[in-house]
């Protein structure tokens, strides 16, 4: 199957600095990638969707401003924690969608966010 | 809003068993239903993919069914293992291309 890659696996941070998470399409183009994060013991949870040179559309409460998503190519997003909290703890996962296909999407290996 | 239920939250089985895990959505409206693994601090494996107009879907061990006028699917796996363990979600979506709706997941362990 298609495969999408993420790194950092894990990232340790002190509060207030930004981070980024880069979310790659290996051997497929994606036109659209989108961003979920979970919490300890939930499920994932729908943060932005992803179009290729477009804005993200973000779900509602969570902060454009503080998750900044860009989809430059059709085979890397970023997304872009800013002013990191400890709240702001949590896994991160993104996925990409191949055209046709069913509307399959692949996910990433995720990236575990820790903010002190 | 679409409300997706996942039931057992958790289930333990001696290794052999045959199982049923179960998934639930509120609105029948769905274009397609994805079961997916994931181990303890890792990424999603996507085990099976049906669409809105299938019964059921198959591979190896796993078989996963839709109903989607009732708005239930279940994944049946055959002869477990304890390589089996794992949490499995089942997540919905409306159109396509659209984002998935996941359940919270049911927590499988396979005992030797």
């Amino acid at each position: 199957g298609a495969v999408v890659s993420q790194h950092p696996s894990r990232v340790i941070c002190k509060s207030g600095t930004s981070v980024k998470i880069e979310c790659r399409s290996l051997d497929f183009q994606a036109t659209t990638m989108f961003w979920y994060r979970q919490f300890p013991k939930q499920s994932l949870m729908l943060m932005a969707t992803s179009n290729e040179g477009s804005k993200a559309t973000y779900e509602q409460g969570v902060e454009k401003d503080k998750f900044l998503i860009n989809h430059a190519s059709l085979t890397l997003s970023t997304l872009t924690v800013t002013s990191a909290h400890p709240e702001d703890s949590s896994f991160y996962i993104c996925s990409a969608r191949t055209s046709g296909s069913g509307n399959e999407q692949f996910f990433g290996p995720g990236t575990r966010l820790t903010v002190l | 809003k679409q409300e997706v239920t996942q039931i057992p939250a958790a289930l333990s089985v001696p290794e052999g068993e045959n199982l049923v895990l179960n998934c639930s959505f509120t609105d029948s409206a769905i274009y397609n239903l994805q079961w997916f693994r994931q181990d303890p601090g890792k990424g999603l494996t996507s085990l099976l993919l049906i669409q809105s107009s299938q019964r059921e879907q198959t591979s190896g061990r796993l078989n996963a069914s839709l109903d989607k006028s009732s708005g239930r699917s279940t994944l049946y796996i055959a002869a477990s293992q304890p390589g089996d363990s794992a949490t499995y979600l089942c997540a919905v979506s409306p159109y396509s291309g659209y984002a998935l709706n996941f359940g919270k997941g049911t927590s499988l362990l396979v005992t030797p």
